[in-house]
């Protein structure tokens, strides 16, 4: 149980397009998601908090408008970079949290997203 | 600002020994800790998590913490070269469901 899948697992655009991720959680709802970026040989830098039905919540320094986060649905969030530049290159890592997770607050992974914008 | 700190290694130790890894964190209050780890070019997956001072073992993992020093570890016993990957320490924020991730430390197990 607790599956979260990302799609596309890869993904090279050119400069100034934009770009869609999804996160699913599989087998449960998730009522709260995140969204990670982690850079070569760096930790994950959490980028958002989105719950479902309400606007996500952007940490200091993330552009909200650059990174659109929607999280439409209890199984479903998407997070789209727009107008993608090389230095939004980056492995993108989405996780979920259950509404049965309590106290222990656990994430779930997904498999994450190899940007690269050419 | 709140912190999670981890030496970032390597770490290396032969087969068979026993690998420790340390992590420290600045606030407090918290409440639950948390080990992933981490294949080059793949998502964390978590090992174990701990929030309740003392040892919580489970099979060759066996997760510390100490609330008053700030400081939980992993110890790896029996390692593998399968366990050579990098090790994060997460902690989660409190009175939300973030977390914050340690830098991480990398270990080698060497056969």
């Amino acid at each position: 149980g607790a599956v979260v899948s990302q799609h596309p697992s890869w993904v090279i655009c050119k400069s100034g397009t934009s770009v869609k991720i999804e996160c699913r959680s599989l087998d449960f709802q998730a009522t709260t998601m995140f969204w990670y970026r982690q850079f070569p040989k760096q930790s994950l830098m959490l980028m958002a908090t989105s719950n479902e039905g309400s606007k996500a919540t952007y940490e200091q320094g993330v552009e909200k408008d650059k990174f659109l986060i929607n999280h439409a649905s209890l199984t479903l969030s998407t997070l789209t970079v727009t107008s993608a530049h090389p230095e939004d290159s980056s492995f993108y890592i989405c996780s979920a949290r259950a509404g049965t997770s309590g106290v222990y607050n656990e994430q779930f992974f997904g498999p994450g997203t190899r940007l690269t914008v050419l | 600002q709140k912190e999670v700190e981890q030496n970032s290694g390597p770490l290396s130790v032969p087969e068979g020994a026993i690998a420790s890894l340390n992590c420290t964190y600045s606030d407090r209050g918290s409440q639950s800790f948390f080990w992933y780890r981490q294949y080059s070019g793949k998502s964390p997956e978590l090992i174990m998590f701990i929030y309740s001072n003392g040892d919580k073992e489970d099979g060759r993992f066996t997760a510390q913490l100490n609330k008053a020093s700030q400081y939980v570890s992993l110890l790896i016993r029996d390692s593998q070269p399968s366990d050579s990957a990098t090790y994060l320490c997460a902690v989660n924020v409190v009175g939300t469901y973030k977390y914050i991730f340690g830098t991480g430390t990398r270990l080698k197990v060497l056969a």
